[in-house]
């Protein structure tokens, strides 16, 4: 089967470093993407990681170690326009997880 | 690139009816999804196409949930009955090959 677990919340506040984790467990491992969602938006994709390592676009960045079936995405200088709902998704975008949903305060 | 083009935005019927929900996919991808998402189970997979041929439906909740994908640039998800139940944010979604997917905007779907 597939899961996938991530924190339910988190709160940090503007300017800051937040990182919201993913573990899984899948049969079939391609990667793992990650999407950002907003109130009332659609999902939209921010990052993908087929190996192990940092992978690295502007303040957003993501990482996957294979052994641990474990990721992260790193926020960095947090924005208030940041605060949305994170998703992990695992076996190319079919099984995503239950969503982070991030609040950037003053 | 006009992206995935779903309708209706919102739709509001009462239990019983037969509600279908539009999705065009972005030009030259080869893959749709279908998926829904509530509060209680999140972003869940209900079906996909590769190439217009459903590949795995084995998210669909039951018989009362249809897919149809006739031609690369238009799908159907239809609900035949509808119930309270089914109230949802619907989402088609595409890619083409291993490339990340580009959703639609929604479908919010209300059965009173």
């Amino acid at each position: 089967g597939q899961s996938l677990e991530q924190p339910s919340e988190v709160t940090a506040v503007e300017g800051a470093i937040v990182q919201i984790n993913c573990t899984y467990q899948t049969s079939g491992f391609y990667g793992l993407s990650w999407y950002q969602q907003h109130d009332g938006g659609a999902p939209t994709f921010l990052s993908y990681n087929a190996l192990d390592g940092l992978e690295e676009t502007g303040r957003f960045s993501s990482f996957l170690s294979r052994s641990d079936s474990y990721g992260y995405l790193l926020l960095q200088e947090l924005q208030m326009k940041d605060s949305a709902s994170y998703f992990c998704a695992v076996t190319n975008n079919l099984f995503f997880g239950t969503g982070t949903r991030l609040t950037v305060i003053p | 690139d006009a992206g995935v083009i779903q309708s209706p935005r919102h739709e509001v019927t009462e239990m019983g009816q037969e509600v279908t929900l539009r999705c065009k996919p972005i030009s030259g991808h080869d893959y749709l999804f279908w998926y829904r998402q509530t509060m209680m189970r999140g972003l869940e997979l209900l079906i996909y196409f590769n190439n217009n041929v459903p590949i795995d439906d084995s998210g669909m909740p039951e018989d009362r949930f249809s897919a149809k994908m006739p031609n690369a640039s238009f799908s159907t998800l239809k609900i035949q009955p509808s119930e309270p139940r089914d109230s949802a944010v619907y989402f088609c979604a595409s890619r083409q090959g291993i490339q990340p997917q580009h959703f639609g905007d929604g479908t919010r779907l209300s059965i009173l």
